[in-house]
C-alpha cells in the first residue's frame, strides 16, 4: 500500500540556517504530495503540494519538488527562523484527488536565535 | 471565514466508558474527514464523508468505534466502550471535491 517515510526529529537549527527535510514514499499510481505544517497548539495547515513529477510546490520561503525518479518531495528552506519551529508533515493522496489520505510520521523543527 | 470546528478539545475518561466528538466542516465542504493521531505519529485516515455518505471507512475499527454525518452537514464520531489504546488526538478535517483539506484543532481524548 500506499507510504510516506520521512526524516526523523527533532531537528534543531541555528536561525538563517539552511533546513532540509527529507521525504520518500511508495505508491501506486500518481499520487500527489504535500507538506503540512503544524506549529504548537494549532491544527494542520497546507504548507505546499504538488500533484505531478517535476512540479515544484512553494509557499513562506519553503519549495519542495515532486521527484519520481528517486519517489521523493524534500522539504527545504534557505533561512529558517524562529517562527518556523513547528512539527512537518509529509503526505500524499491517491490519484483520484487532492486529499492527504496518507502520512508521515512527522518531523519536529525547533530553530533558535 | 470559520475554520473546521471541533469540540471538545480535551477530554478524559475511565475505559469502558463511552465517548464523543463533534466537528462542524466550513460551510459549503461536502468531504469530511475524521483522522486519529497517536503521539508522535503522523495522523491516520478512520472514515471518510462524501456528503452523508461514508465512502471509506476500511479503517475505522467497527466493533467499538462509529460515525455518522446526519444531513451532510455537522458529523460525530463515537467510541463505545473506550479502550486505553484509543488515547490520540482525533482530527476533523474537511475540503470541497478535490480540493486542500483544512484541518480542525483536534480532540485530545486521554482514556485512564
Amino acid at each position: 500500500g500506499n507510504s510516506v517515510t520521512q526524516m526523523e526529529g527533532p531537528v534543531t537549527l541555528s536561525e538563517e540556517a539552511f533546513l532540509t527535510i527529507n521525504c520518500t514514499y511508495t505508491a501506486t499510481g500518481y499520487p500527489s504530495l504535500f507538506w503540512y505544517v503544524q506549529y504548537p497548539g494549532e491544527g494542520l495547515q497546507l504548507l505546499l503540494k504538488a500533484t505531478k513529477a517535476d512540479d515544484k510546490g512553494s509557499n513562506k520561503g519553503f519549495e519542495a519538488t515532486y521527484r519520481k525518479e528517486t519517489t521523493s518531495f524534500h522539504l527545504e528552506k534557505g533561512s529558517v527562523q524562529v517562527s518556523d519551529s513547528a512539527v512537518y508533515f509529509c503526505a500524499l493522496s491517491d490519484n483520484s484527488g487532492n486529499t492527504p489520505l496518507v502520512f508521515g510520521k512527522g518531523t519536529r523543527l525547533s530553530v533558535i536565535a | 471565514e470559520a475554520g473546521v470546528v471541533q469540540s471538545p478539545r480535551y477530554k478524559i475518561i475511565e475505559k469502558k466508558q463511552p465517548v464523543a466528538f463533534w466537528c462542524n466542516p466550513i460551510s459549503g465542504h461536502n468531504t469530511l474527514y475524521w483522522y486519529r493521531q497517536n503521539l508522535g505519529q503522523g495522523p491516520e485516515l478512520l472514515i471518510r464523508y462524501e456528503n452523508e455518505e461514508a465512502v471509506d471507512d476500511s479503517q475505522l475499527p467497527k466493533d467499538r468505534f462509529s460515525a455518522e454525518r446526519l444531513k451532510g452537514v455537522d458529523s460525530t464520531l463515537k467510541i463505545q466502550p473506550a479502550e486505553l489504546g484509543d488515547s490520540a488526538v482525533y482530527l476533523c478535517a474537511s475540503s470541497m471535491e478535490r480540493t486542500e483539506a483544512f484541518f480542525g484543532q483536534g480532540t485530545r481524548l486521554t482514556v485512564v
